[in-house]
């Protein structure tokens, strides 16, 4: 395996339902995001993590939550989600936590729809 | 005002033609510049960056920065269906050290 892999690519699920998406990346970086990703709106910053240690939490609704249990594997639990909830998730990782290079490297992203 | 904005499109052009596509900025202080490609179910992969004034050329690929103006643009040369993509302009806000994305632009390259 190689780059950033993301697991499940597709996910459907009531707004009781509890679920996690789950990012790993073998690219020995320091630092992992989650985004969101929904039509006609810019890549929205969730959350993020350097080092295992959260840095970022771009006012996300409680029902997201992030673990990031080392530096290779991030996840997103989700619970009792919205309609509105649907979108792209994308996952990402970089050798530089403070982006100065820009470079993000993501993975393939879990198609999220909440019924 | 959007921290990043981009025209949405689609923006159609021929194949073999330049592609031209824009951003502009609203944070002065930004310092770096990127774009990233994303084809049509797939992630967003970056492609090109530029840190100051001026062109900054990689292949058919050109990046033109003017920090005056709050503009970055790409321009595709000798484009081919493959450019057909959308394309995200990002900004390093060097004070939170964020990457703020625009929404994208389409493209399509006609054969």
């Amino acid at each position: 395996e190689t780059g950033v892999t993301q697991t499940p690519r597709h996910l459907v699920m009531g707004m009781t339902n509890k679920k996690s998406l789950k990012c790993e990346q073998h690219l020995g970086h320091n630092a992992m995001y989650w985004y969101k990703q929904s039509a006609k709106k810019p890549l929205e910053l969730m959350f993020v993590y350097s080092l295992e240690e959260r840095v970022e939490n771009n006012s996300v609704p409680s029902r997201f939550s992030p673990e990031c249990p080392n530096s290779s594997h991030l996840f997103l639990h989700l619970h009792t989600l919205q309609p509105e909830d649907s979108a792209l998730y994308l996952c990402a990782s970089s050798q530089d936590p403070g982006l100065n290079t820009g470079e993000l490297f993501f993975g393939e992203g879990s198609r999220l729809t909440v019924l | 005002q959007k921290e990043v904005e981009q025209n949405s499109g689609p923006l159609s052009v021929p194949e073999g033609a330049i592609a031209s596509l824009n951003c502009t900025y609203s944070d002065r202080v930004s310092q770096s510049f990127f774009w990233y490609r994303q084809y049509s179910g797939k992630s967003p992969e970056l492609i090109m960056s530029i840190y100051s004034n001026g062109d900054k050329e990689d292949g058919r690929f050109t990046a033109q920065l003017n920090k005056a103006s709050q503009y970055v643009s790409l321009l595709i040369r000798d484009s081919q269906p493959s450019d057909s993509a959308t394309y995200l302009c990002a900004v390093n806000n060097a004070r939170n050290e964020k990457l703020t994305f625009g929404t994208g632009t389409r493209l399509t390259i006609i054969p």
